[in-house]
């Protein structure tokens, strides 16, 4: 079953402008990881953020967790066509080695 | 590129059938995860193996097996195979045995099952 619920399920922005997802879960975790997929290919990851820390930015992304609701973000600013991508988000249950992925968002940034 | 290597890239075969997809993780890494993504199911974890053995089971069917080898490649047996079978099955690896770890994603092999 799935840990992790993103929302939307799909989102379309004109280059340049800001797109945030988020990620709901159910039980609690040691760390919650954003990937992203470009087509049919493989995920690459994009950022873990720890079950003790609150907010994370790598380059453009910004990833938040509140763990008393049980959720993410990702925010890209300034996206870009080649954001175009489905975004997943992955929860390491605490206990737990495997990742539980979400069913993802799936983006397209317009030029 | 991730440095986590899969084949074949595709795969077509029949009900009944059985295949073997093989994995080579990146260079150094000890652990291997087994997903399968299809359009209902999404992105399921399958199996991990570390350093040879078995670490962690998903939602693995009994007609799917694997195995990580003394070089630490990996394969990913199905057999049996039906029609809902059809995914894409993804190999990644991580350093460790996983807590806390990034996961290297290999591009995937992509199962027809007609």
């Amino acid at each position: 079953s799935q840990q992790g619920e993103e929302d939307p399920q799909a989102l379309s922005i004109q280059e340049g402008e800001n797109a945030t997802m988020n990620c709901s879960y159910k039980t609690s975790i040691n760390n919650l990881q954003w990937y992203r997929q470009n087509s049919g290919r493989g995920l690459v990851h994009l950022i873990l953020i720890r079950s003790n820390e609150r907010e994370k930015h790598s380059g453009r992304l910004r990833v938040t967790l509140d763990t008393s609701k049980k959720s993410s973000s990702l925010l890209i600013t300034a996206s870009r066509a080649a954001d175009t991508a489905s975004y997943f988000c992955a929860t390491e249950r605490a206990g737990s080695y495997q990742l539980t992925f979400g069913k993802g968002t799936k983006l397209s940034v317009i030029p | 590129d991730s440095g986590v290597t899969q084949t074949p890239k595709h795969l077509i075969t029949a009900t009944g059938q059985r295949v073997t997809l093989r994995c080579s993780p990146r260079s150094g890494d000890l652990s291997v995860y087994w997903y399968q993504q299809s359009l209902d199911q999404g992105l399921q974890f399958l199996i991990q193996y570390y350093n040879g053995e078995e670490r962690a089971k998903g939602n693995i069917l009994e007609r799917f097996s694997a195995q990580q080898f003394p070089d630490l490649h990996s394969e990913l047996n199905l057999s049996s195979l039906e029609l809902g079978d059809s995914a894409l099955y993804f190999c990644a690896s991580s350093v460790d045995e996983g807590a806390g770890e990034t996961q290297y994603f290999g591009p995937g092999t992509r199962l027809l099952v007609l």
